[in-house]
């Protein structure tokens, strides 16, 4: 069964923030984080491996509570070029390096 | 280093021919998966590989699909016969050894059946 994400769908102005949020149903053992431009393929932001894990990467971050089987994605201070769709993958305990990616939402920054 | 490296980037077919979508993993990379993407059903992994050896196959949707990996650097995902609902982006992905490596994606194959 495949991670909800939500919003499906944001809008935002160059500047806002914004927060993707991920669940799943299964215990997890991480959950990657990729975007995609449209046309293009998913492109890989970052990977969290522990409950309670927050990482970063310039304006983008994300955190895991492994209790709550979630992820939330950051993005702060927005850029045109972060326009995409933005997938969590969630890998359950015990499975590999197999990943079920969520439905995706789509982002769209504006001038 | 170069990337996974798919071909064709686009393939328009009749229904009922057979389709060979081919892929080129990163070299060094054990893990290698074959994704399906369509607007109804999102991104969906078909099947995946470790050591060239297909660990899991249940995403494979119907017998008239087939994958193999004959060698560390080169895989193919068969479809015969194709059938309209068939089109979609397939995407080819590889990874280092076992977990917590992220997944990298080729650019995929467009394929439509007509």
């Amino acid at each position: 069964q495949q991670p909800v994400q939500s919003p499906q769908a944001v809008i935002l102005r160059e500047g806002e923030d914004a927060v993707i949020n991920c669940s799943s149903s299964k215990a997890l053992y991480s959950v990657h984080w990729y975007r995609q431009k449209h046309g293009e393929a998913p492109v890989f932001l970052m990977i969290l491996l522990k409950g309670g894990e927050q990482k970063g990467h310039d304006k983008i971050s994300a955190s895991f509570n492994e209790k709550k089987q979630q992820s939330s994605l950051y993005l702060t201070a927005s850029q045109l070029s972060y326009s995409g769709t933005y997938f969590c993958g969630t890998e359950p305990l015990n499975a590999g390096n197999m990943l079920t990616f969520g439905g995706g939402t789509r982002l769209m920054v504006k001038p | 280093d170069a990337g996974v490296i798919q071909s064709p980037r686009h393939e328009v077919t009749e229904m009922g021919q057979e389709v060979t979508l081919r892929c080129k993993p990163i070299s060094g990379h054990d893990y290698l998966f074959w994704y399906r993407q369509t607007m109804m059903r999102g991104l969906e992994l078909l099947i995946y590989f470790n050591n060239n050896v297909p660990i899991d196959d249940s995403g494979m949707p119907e017998d008239r699909f087939s994958a193999k990996m004959p060698n560390a650097s080169f895989s193919t995902l068969k479809i015969q016969p194709s059938e309209p609902r068939d089109s979609a982006v397939y995407f080819c992905a590889s990874s280092r050894t076992f977990s917590n490596q992220p997944q990298h994606f080729g650019d995929g194959t467009r394929l439509s059946i007509l």
